[in-house]
């Protein structure tokens, strides 16, 4: 089983449209989640970060943590095109030295 | 991006030879991880480095892959004798250490080394 589960996607979605992005994972240490876009043939930039379960906002992105059911979630509200990218979570244990990714969802959204 | 600098973008070695990737870090930054990123797959940690240690290689393949990070100059991923399953996207990350736990990674944009 990985430690991080994401769902590859790909998945397209009409402008406008609030899109929903999901990572489950199965180590309980993990404290600190982040999100990170990355456009092709570009790294990782990132969007989000989060330590404590509850909602982050942050302009059209929000962030949001259960760490009893080791589940986060990325929303997009009023999508638009200059958000087709590959969306990835990752994870890292409070001390630890290494980030932990998801697969990545390859986003694509439709004028 | 443009804080961590990576090159070369792109390279093509031939099965056998040698690659060297470089990173220089954000300024300011003395922390640099090596990530892989295969095709259609998401990034694996490679080894995470400091100022002249190596502090996490746990995710390095035992043979062939090494990294180092001098006290001058950019950090060094080097593969030597190439395969073709070597061919990847390779993304250096630099952190500083204050800020490790409240500052995520902050990524260049890659080598993607194809073997031919």
């Amino acid at each position: 089983q990985k430690e991080v589960e994401q769902d590859p996607g790909p998945l397209s979605v009409p402008e406008g449209a609030i899109v929903s992005l999901n990572c489950t994972y199965s180590n309980s240490a993990f404290q600190y989640f982040m999100w990170y876009r990355q456009y092709s043939r570009k790294g990782p930039e990132l969007l989000m970060y989060t330590y404590s379960s509850g909602n982050k906002e942050d302009g059209r992105f929000t962030a949001q943590v259960d760490k009893s059911s080791k589940y986060i979630s990325l929303f997009i509200r009023d999508s638009q095109p200059s958000d087709s990218a590959t969306y990835l979570c990752a994870l890292i244990i409070q001390g630890a030295q290494k980030l932990v990714f998801g697969q990545g969802t390859r986003l694509t959204i439709n004028p | 991006n443009a804080g961590v600098m990576q090159n070369p973008r792109h390279l093509v070695r031939r099965r056998g030879q040698e690659a060297r990737l470089r990173c220089s870090p954000m300024k300011g930054h003395s922390h640099v991880y090596w990530y892989r990123q295969l095709p259609e797959e998401g990034l694996k940690f490679m080894v995470y480095l400091q100022k002249e240690n190596i502090i996490d290689e746990s995710g390095m393949p035992k043979e062939r892959f090494s990294a180092e990070f001098p006290k001058e100059g950019p950090s060094i991923l080097r593969i030597q004798q190439v395969v073709r399953g070597d061919s990847a996207a390779y993304f250096c990350a630099s952190s500083h250490l204050r800020d490790r736990n409240n500052s995520p990674l902050h990524f260049g944009n890659g080598t993607r080394l194809t073997v031919t």
